[in-house]
């Protein structure tokens, strides 16, 4: 499952510090939003999502915010930890249109510090 | 707790030959997809499946792929011909419902490598 590129975009933290983690997407139709993790050598893990009706969600120490003004996503993990280190990847789909093929973003790889 | 599983984790295969990547979605589960990422791109769709029939496939899912699902467990990728570009993970998925917001759960992968 590695999805290790060396354009991949690179977010580094210390242990115990916040994240944020911002994806911009591009079809007005989308309505539904996920975001998902990816560890090295396993697929992707369904994380959090979102519908196009609210503009935040929180779960266990993360939360994501939509902003459909400007097509972004951001997810925050709160007091981020080793575990947490993967790339993460926000997804779209066209939940009203019965759409459920998702569309990727490129992803972010987050390492974290201890 | 119930995952996906897929094999082999890991098939090498030469330019033009047949290869078949096999899937064992979550028992229950009714939509079952597959998607692909070339090493270092996007995750993409390539088709979703349901009934026994293709509900929706990409532009990459041409002819010479198709899925089947051959038993009650099994679901299957085949690539007929295969081209170098065809080289990528390829990620197994199953939902539970018909309903666009259940959660798709993804296998490990297979990395399929064309020489």
């Amino acid at each position: 499952g590695e999805s290790v590129g060396l354009h991949l975009p690179t977010l580094s933290v210390q242990e115990g510090d916040n994240s944020i983690i911002n994806c911009a997407y591009s079809n007005s139709a989308s309505d539904y939003f996920i975001w998902y993790k990816q560890e090295s050598g396993k697929g992707p893990q369904f994380i959090i999502d979102i519908r196009s009706n609210m503009d935040k969600r929180q779960g266990q120490r993360v939360t994501v915010l939509l902003n459909k003004t400007v097509k972004h996503l951001s997810l925050q993990i709160a007091a981020t930890q080793p575990g947490d280190s993967a790339v993460y990847f926000c997804a779209e789909t066209g939940m009203d249109t019965g759409r459920r093929a998702l569309t990727f973003g490129s992803g972010t790889r987050l390492q974290v510090q201890p | 707790e119930p995952e996906v599983t897929q094999t082999p984790s890991h098939q090498v295969t030469q330019m033009g030959q047949e290869v078949i990547l096999r899937c064992v979605p979550i028992s229950n589960h009714l939509y079952f997809y597959w998607y692909r990422q070339i090493l270092g791109q996007k995750v993409e769709f390539l088709v979703s499946f349901y009934n026994n029939e293709i509900s929706e496939k990409s532009e990459i899912f041409d002819d010479q792929f198709s899925v089947e699902r051959p038993d009650g467990s099994n679901f299957t990728l085949k690539i007929r011909s295969t081209k170098l570009e065809d080289s990528a993970m390829y990620f197994c998925a199953s939902s539970e419902s018909v309903d666009a917001r259940d959660e798709q759960y993804f296998g490990p992968g297979t990395r399929l490598t064309v020489t």
